[in-house]
């Protein structure tokens, strides 16, 4: 069964760098979350997108932002990185009412 | 606000033992999650449970909810090594909203 895809699976940046996550849902869901995990921390709920419109917004620094296409796969641009961001990035998505949410593999993204 | 919270956030216990782990919620949820997490992996699910009194089993692991005391349970029944890994409850407030996760409980099982 097809699951959803992140891309890249590693990034190393370096500080001030700009960064691009790209996340494809599972065919047919339409909504896309996004997640950021610290080292040893639990998953921090970031943005989510229903149907391409943001449909709830978390703790996600001004500096990064995300859009859902037509396609429904959806990007997280990262500007001015800091050392701080360094954390795996996740992607879930899910059907609007449906139950459960499928996450994908993740982004590991260093930031040095 | 809605929190999850768990407990214990770290649990060492030797392989045949039985143990459980609790997830709390402070505000009505219809929905809960429990994933697994192995070290820099994704977050495995590994049930959902979607009302007052679901049980759910999987090999040695079993999940309950209790909507009125806003409490569920991870049971693991005679612990093998291979269970050892990070395990987190979700919750979520309504159908339509992002699920918050609790702090984890980073289990240990010693051969």
């Amino acid at each position: 069964a097809a699951g959803v895809i992140q891309s890249p699976r590693h990034l190393i940046k370096e500080k001030r760098e700009t960064a691009t996550l790209k996340c494809y849902p599972i065919p047919r869901h339409d909504t896309v979350y996004w997640y950021q995990q610290g080292p040893g921390q639990d998953p921090q709920f970031l943005i989510s997108f229903y149907e391409k419109m943001q449909s709830d917004k978390g703790s996600i620094p001004d500096r990064f932002s995300a859009q859902q296409f037509s396609d429904y796969h959806s990007e997280l641009n990262m500007s001015s990185l800091e050392l701080g961001d360094s954390a795996l990035y996740f992607c879930a998505s899910s059907l609007k009412h449906g139950a459960g949410y499928t996450f994908g593999s993740g982004t590991r993204l260093t930031v040095v | 606000e809605l929190k999850v919270e768990q407990n214990p956030l770290f649990l060492s216990m030797q392989e045949g033992k039985n143990y459980t782990i609790y997830c709390n919620y402070s505000t009505t949820s219809d929905r809960l999650y429990w994933y697994r997490q192995d070290p820099g992996k994704s977050l495995e699910s590994l049930f959902v449970l979607l009302s007052n009194g679901a049980v759910k089993q999987e090999g040695r692991l079993m999940a309950s909810l209790d909507t009125k005391a806003r409490l569920s349970t991870l049971h693991i029944t005679a612990a093998v090594h291979d269970l050892s890994a990070t395990y987190f409850c979700a919750v979520d407030q309504n159908r339509d909203d992002k699920i918050i996760f609790g702090k984890g409980t980073r289990l240990h099982i010693l051969p």
